[in-house]
């Protein structure tokens, strides 16, 4: 397995255009989460999944963000309406609850959306 | 409530050893993590203690944990140009496994 993969990783969009990004997590992991990265901050938790079932969202998420783990497997996090705030890095992570249970949640490479 | 703390900057000269300090407040917290980051790069799990411990050693790494003042800190072993990074602690929410992150550390190690 290569461990967590994210695409695209760049995205450059205009004030307004819908976005959306993918993650592929690690084959065996059953937890997928979100992330957020601002310049000079630490990652903000945004959403995860058990599964396919979307178990907590952080309020920072609003309205216009929405993410789907339809299979269990590969995630989407899509945001309509993209504002200039939305600009950062976004972050996937994986990790798995099954028999032995590590606790350990391994990142993708990020995709860094800067917005217009 | 949830709030991890780290200093910003730490610079050290190459072959010393760096220790990077972490305080966190909420004590419910399962595990506590450190994480390297490059340039555009994604976070790099390096470590991380159960929190019903007080110390982990993993090569040149050393974590120390304090319970009692919630107080975490990394201590890198002879230190080289390759570990200048920023350098993110993290503490585990219960059931949700969610992290709370720190605003990270750039270390900065000069010949």
């Amino acid at each position: 397995d290569t461990g967590v993969s994210q695409n695209p990783r760049h995205k450059i969009t205009k004030r307004g255009q819908n976005v959306t990004f993918r993650c592929d997590p690690i084959s065996e992991h059953n937890r997928l989460y979100w992330y957020r990265q601002t310049l000079g901050q630490g990652p903000e938790f945004l959403t995860y999944f058990q599964n396919e079932a979307q178990l907590e969202k952080s309020r920072l998420l609003s309205d216009r963000f929405s993410a789907e783990r339809p299979k269990g497997s590969f995630s989407t996090l899509e945001i309509q309406r993209t504002e200039q705030g939305d600009s950062a890095m976004y972050l996937c992570a994986s990790s798995s609850t099954g028999t032995g249970y590590s606790y350990e949640q391994y990142f993708g490479p990020g995709t860094r959306l800067t917005v217009t | 409530g949830e709030d991890v703390e780290q200093s910003l900057f730490l610079s050290v000269r190459e072959g010393d050893s760096s220790v990077i300090n972490c305080t966190y407040t909420d004590s419910s917290s399962t595990y506590l993590y450190w994480y390297k980051q490059e340039p555009g790069a994604g976070l790099q799990l390096l470590t991380y203690i159960f929190s019903n411990m007080d110390m982990k050693q993993d090569q040149r790494l050393t974590v120390l944990l304090n319970k009692k003042d919630k107080h975490l800190s990394l201590r890198i072993a002879d230190t080289q140009t390759g570990d200048s990074a920023i350098y993110f602690c993290a503490e585990s929410m219960r059931n949700t496994d969610k992290l709370i992150f720190g605003t990270g550390t750039r270390l900065q190690v000069f010949p």
